[in-house]
């Protein structure tokens, strides 16, 4: 079976401060991409990384597929209230149709 | 505005039911995923689809779990009977293009069997 392990699963942090949410798995992904999700609606894309080592940034968040394509991080820098949400890393099998699993997720709030 | 549709939003039922969750993916994409969330296990995945073939329903307890796509504008999730474990929202998704593409959600089907 596939696992995606994130961690931490909740995290309250105050306005301004950074933070980073891992994304772990014994399986390599053809690629990799990070879902936002507030309540009440379905997860929607922030980033999908494709290369080894890649980085990405969109503005206040840089993500990061790891050299082997097994493992990905999200880095929040100077978070904001409207961060708030549920971060969801999903790993796409390019051996299996594009099956793309989901990690559990972590829960951020984050306060004035 | 293109955008995945499902219904119902909301659905309580009585364990035994048959319950049907419905699915319009986003016009011309070819993969419809189902995938289930819940508190405890986060987003699994019940089953996938491609060009409306099945490539993937492991996921699906079989026993009483069925995924079809009748036509490239529908896919049907049923379960029969419903038990109050299957208490989740199900999620539809859909992706156009190759395997590293975007998917698009619906806003998801809330279910409580009691």
């Amino acid at each position: 079976t596939q696992l995606l392990e994130q961690s931490p699963q909740f995290l309250s942090i105050q306005e301004g401060e950074n933070l980073t949410v891992y994304c772990n798995s014994s399986s390599v992904f053809s690629s990799l991409q990070w879902y936002r999700q507030e309540p009440g609606e379905g997860p929607v894309l922030l980033v999908t990384v494709v290369t080894g080592g890649e980085v990405k940034k969109l503005k206040r968040l840089t993500f990061q597929f790891g050299d082997a394509r097994k493992d990905s991080s999200l880095h929040i820098t100077a978070a904001q209230t409207g961060d708030t949400g549920l971060y969801l890393c999903a790993g796409a099998l390019g051996n299996q149709g594009g099956k793309l699993i989901f990690g559990q997720g972590t829960e951020l709030s984050v306060k004035p | 505005d293109a955008r995945v549709t499902q219904t119902p939003r909301h659905k309580v039922t009585e364990m035994g039911q048959e319950v049907t969750m419905r699915c319009q993916p986003i016009l011309g994409h070819n993969t419809v995923f189902w995938y289930r969330q819940t508190m405890m296990q986060g987003l699994e995945l019940l089953a996938y689809f491609r060009n409306r073939a099945p490539l993937d329903d492991s996921g699906m307890p079989k026993d009483r779990f069925s995924a079809e796509m009748p036509d490239a504008t529908l896919a049907t999730l049923k379960i029969q009977p419903s038990e109050p474990r299957d208490s989740a929202v199900y999620f539809c998704a859909s992706r156009g293009g190759g395997n590293t593409g975007e998917l698009f959600f619906g806003e998801g089907s809330r279910l409580t069997v009691l």
